[in-house]
């Protein structure tokens, strides 16, 4: 999985306590990306880093929130998880952010909101 | 706005037929197109990808895939379909530095 790591794997949590799932590259890609995936929906586009500490929003970023304080590392957070939230997250990178980019993906995480 | 399409939700097909899987997009310039293949409990991966010239372009695992500007379409084909082949499909448009993807198709595959 071209050097991407999505930890935890698996989650389990409680409406309204804080979530944060990690995603580790080794390929040293500048872009970063956290997608959700939900049934009839594909993958949707939650937020994406283009740099250290330059971060932008995507398709669905409401309730999220991420960081890249170093280039290996982009984390997303959910601050209160809500039950809208249980989906799979899919940590993705990119060698730059031009047209034709081919990204590559994570394992994913699955998160369930109880 | 973009969108990608995929109208079919799910299909089922014999091993050793032949398989084609549609895709649709609505984009204004020249797209960036994509197939990614995703196994259950995996992430995805590359199959194939359209960035200009011949219009058909192979991918890995024997799949290839037709860009047709004037149907606005990018659908995956397969002569021969296996068993392992079984997975959800992903067509993907690339619009700078943002993916839209497809709702995906299930393929199932039976002996």
């Amino acid at each position: 999985d071209a050097g991407i790591t999505q930890s935890p794997r698996h989650k389990v949590t409680e409406t309204g306590t804080p979530v944060t799932l990690r995603c580790h590259q080794t390929e040293n890609h500048r872009y970063m990306y956290w997608y959700r995936q939900d049934p009839g929906h594909g993958l949707r586009l939650i937020h994406y880093s283009y740099g250290v500490k330059d971060t932008d929003k995507g398709e669905v970023s409401d309730g999220y929130s991420v960081s890249r304080s170093k280039t290996e590392d982009f984390l997303l957070t959910l601050e209160s998880a809500t039950s809208s939230q249980t989906s799979v997250y899919f940590c993705a990178i990119s060698e730059s952010g031009l047209a034709k980019n081919i990204q590559y993906f994570g394992a994913g995480t699955r998160l369930s909101v109880l | 706005a973009q969108s990608v399409t995929q109208p079919d939700i799910h299909i089922t097909v014999s091993e050793g037929a032949s398989l084609e899987l549609r895709c649709n997009y609505s984009y204004g310039a020249t797209p960036y197109l994509f197939w990614y293949v995703q196994s259950p409990g995996q992430g995805l991966q590359l199959l194939l990808k359209y960035f200009s010239g011949d219009t058909l372009v192979q991918g890995i695992k024997g799949f290839e895939a037709e860009f047709k500007r004037s149907q606005s379409s990018f659908n995956l084909r397969k002569p021969s379909v296996h068993w392992s082949d079984a997975a959800e499909y992903f067509c993907a448009v690339d619009q700078g530095n943002q993916f839209y993807f497809g709702t995906g198709t299930s393929l199932t595959v039976i002996p």
